[in-house]
Formats: structure tokens, C-alpha cells, sequence
């Protein structure tokens, strides 16, 4: 069973591309998280999806950035017009769903690090 | 601010000696979790304790939970040089959402 796979693992952008972020969960995972880390920082929430449904955007960037988990193939963080403060690690985590029970972790990838020239 | 904070923010210690990290929180939870990453790396989970748990142990780990005091503390013991990461600690506030608030982590560093 793979882990959470994200791709790629480096992405250069030049300011005002577009960046597009994939992440694959782990197989029988319908709960997907993305989250962004600024260098000596922690993470910060972006966004968590399940299929099809966006249930919580409230760390997103009004602008510019927006985030989709088709019912077939992978989550995608996708970031228009890019600046130079977009430039960070993205990590997504997948989590299986448990009903009520939340007592379970979540599973992260190996980040993408984005760096906007 | 951080729901998570930990403290210290930096800790460098020799090998064989113990670690002790902390972290802080504001608002209740169903669940604490620890997390190591090593530099540039992805996260990897340590251990997750729940909110009626006390405390727990995994190998040379010890994580104990106090939620009278919103804090929690890792303990590593006999630490190597591979220990050296930063350790977050990451919160779940509410029940079946799985929206972890993380904190700026522990850079800990371990002196062979």
C-alpha cells in the first residue's frame, strides 16, 4: 500500500505562471488535506476535501488559489498567477474515513516545494 | 495565533541525553499528535494520544497529556544523533473532520 504521494517534489515557477500541485492519497482514503509550510514555520490548514466536496476552505487564500478532489484521480492545489510569497512546501495528508471517530491520523506526503523565480 | 504552540523553539542536546519538548493549546480536543520532520523532508507520525489518555509510549518515546492545563510533552529518551528533526505537535478540534492545527515546531538538534 503506497503512501500519500505527491507530485512533483520541486516545482519552479516564474511569477504570474500557474502552479499545479497533485496529490494521490493512500489507497481506500476519501479524506484529503493540503496544507502549507513557510520556511521555520509549522503548517498552516489550507483546505480539506473529500470526494467531489470541498468541507473546509477556510485557510485558503480568497485569490488565486483553489483546490479539487475529482471522484477519479488525484487532489489538485492549483495556484494562479503566482508570487514570490507562494513560494513554500505544500504537503498533503490523506485519512481514511471513520464515521465519528476522529482518533486516527492522518498520513502525510513528501511535500512539493514550490519556488516562484 | 497557533492553536499548537511548542516550546522550546530550538533544543540541542548531547546523544544519550533526554529530549523533553512541550505544547500548548487553546481550545479542547479529541485528540494530541506528535509528528517528526526531518529537515526538507515530509512529516512522519510519532504518536497520537487521546483527550482521555494520560499518557503513552511508543519505544523511546513518552507523551503524556495534561487537559486540565491544555499542554502535552514528548519525551525522548537515550537520544541519537538520528533524532535530530523538528517534532510538531498537531491538534484535532472537532470530531470526525480530521483538521489538524499544527504548531511551529521544536528544532531539535542531537551532538554526537
Amino acid at each position: 500500500n503506497a503512501g500519500v504521494m505527491q507530485n512533483p517534489r520541486h516545482l519552479v515557477r516564474r511569477r504570474g505562471q500557474e502552479a499545479r500541485l497533485r496529490c494521490s492519497p493512500m489507497k481506500g482514503h476519501s479524506h484529503v488535506y493540503w496544507y502549507r509550510q513557510l520556511p521555520e514555520e509549522g503548517l498552516k490548514f489550507m483546505v480539506y476535501l473529500q470526494k467531489e466536496n470541498i468541507i473546509d476552505e477556510s485557510g485558503m487564500p480568497k485569490e488565486r488559489f483553489s483546490a479539487e478532489f475529482p471522484k477519479e484521480g488525484p487532489s489538485i492545489l492549483r495556484i494562479q498567477q503566482v508570487v514570490r510569497g507562494d513560494s513554500a512546501a505544500y504537503f498533503c495528508a490523506s485519512s481514511p474515513f471513520m464515521g465519528t471517530d476522529s482518533n486516527t491520523e492522518a498520513f502525510f506526503g513528501q511535500g512539493t516545494r514550490l519556488t516562484v523565480v | 495565533s497557533q492553536q499548537g504552540e511548542e516550546d522550546p523553539q530550538a533544543l540541542s542536546i548531547q546523544e544519550g541525553e533526554n529530549a523533553t519538548m512541550n505544547c500548548s493549546y487553546k481550545t479542547s480536543i479529541n485528540n494530541l499528535q506528535w509528528y517528526r520532520q526531518n529537515s526538507g523532508r515530509g512529516l512522519v507520525h510519532l504518536i497520537l494520544i487521546r483527550s482521555n489518555e494520560r499518557e503513552k509510549h511508543s519505544g523511546r518515546l513518552r507523551v503524556t497529556l495534561d487537559t486540565s492545563k491544555k499542554s502535552s510533552s514528548l519525551l525522548i529518551t537515550a537520544s541519537r544523533a538520528a533524532d535530530t528533526a523538528s517534532y510538531f505537535c498537531a491538534t484535532d478540534l472537532t470530531s470526525g473532520t480530521y483538521k489538524y492545527i499544527f504548531g511551529t515546531g521544536t528544532r531539535l538538534k542531537v551532538l554526537a
